[in-house]
């Protein structure tokens, strides 16, 4: 049983750039967090997709935007990069009938040069 | 609005003792959930244990243990016989019911280092 996987592990980029990051949930999930944790910092709320739509979102600007396709997994896009979005961005997967318990992908480690 | 906090930024802790990871909350809502994850360097958080407001009982998952003071707002994660690899971030968090799926937050963690 595959758990949540994310790429790429690593990503390097310059100021004003655009990313994509890539997340496919544990195996029967069909409810996609994702969260960026800045160095030192406790992981924060970004924005949550169940059925290809946002149902949540955290305190970050539009820069940041979400999908989810029909096959439940999802993308982060990060556009207009700054320095201060280098971080580690986590994507957490869930089923919404059994509670919402949240099991983590390994992350990707984004730097803004 | 939910808050997590906590106090302890790094412990340092002799292989085989005992440990307690400080963590108190706070929120209005009167159904919510507590876990604990650990984070290594390689960055995956990795479920400990949960302990749900109305759960009578402490919550334990094997050496860990949930301390669990709800007057006040407190849920100290406990660790028993520390192992060199326990030595990690370790990550108190909370949820509260939102139709559904429900987002978590997280405190800003404490590096616990277990010393041979």
């Amino acid at each position: 049983d595959a758990g949540v996987t994310q790429s790429p592990t690593h990503l390097i980029k310059t100021r004003g750039q655009q990313v994509t990051l890539r997340c496919s949930p544990k195996s029967g999930h069909d409810t996609v967090s994702w969260y960026q944790q800045a160095l030192g910092q406790g992981p924060q709320f970004i924005f949550q997709y169940y059925e290809e739509e946002e149902r949540q979102r955290g305190n970050f600007p539009d820069r940041f935007s979400g999908h989810q396709f029909p096959n439940y997994s999802s993308e982060l896009n990060v556009n207009a990069l700054l320095l201060g979005d280098s971080a580690l961005y986590l994507c957490a997967s869930s089923l919404v009938r059994t509670g919402g318990e949240q099991f983590f992908g390994p992350g990707t480690r984004l730097t803004v040069l | 609005a939910q808050k997590i906090t906590q106090t302890q930024p790094g412990m340092f802790v002799q292989e085989k003792e005992a440990v307690t990871l400080d963590c108190t909350y706070d929120t209005s809502d009167p159904s919510y959930g507590l876990f604990w994850y650990k984070q290594p360097s390689s960055g995956e958080m990795i479920f400990l244990i949960y302990q749900g407001s109305y759960d009578q009982q402490n919550a334990t998952e094997g050496r860990y243990s949930l301390n669990f003071q709800k007057a006040r707002k407190s849920a100290n994660l406990v660790i028993s016989a520390s192992q060199l690899g326990d030595s990690a971030m370790y990550f108190c968090a909370m949820r509260v019911p939102n139709f559904g799926n429900e987002k978590l937050t997280f405190g800003t963690g404490t590096r616990l280092t277990i010393i041979p």
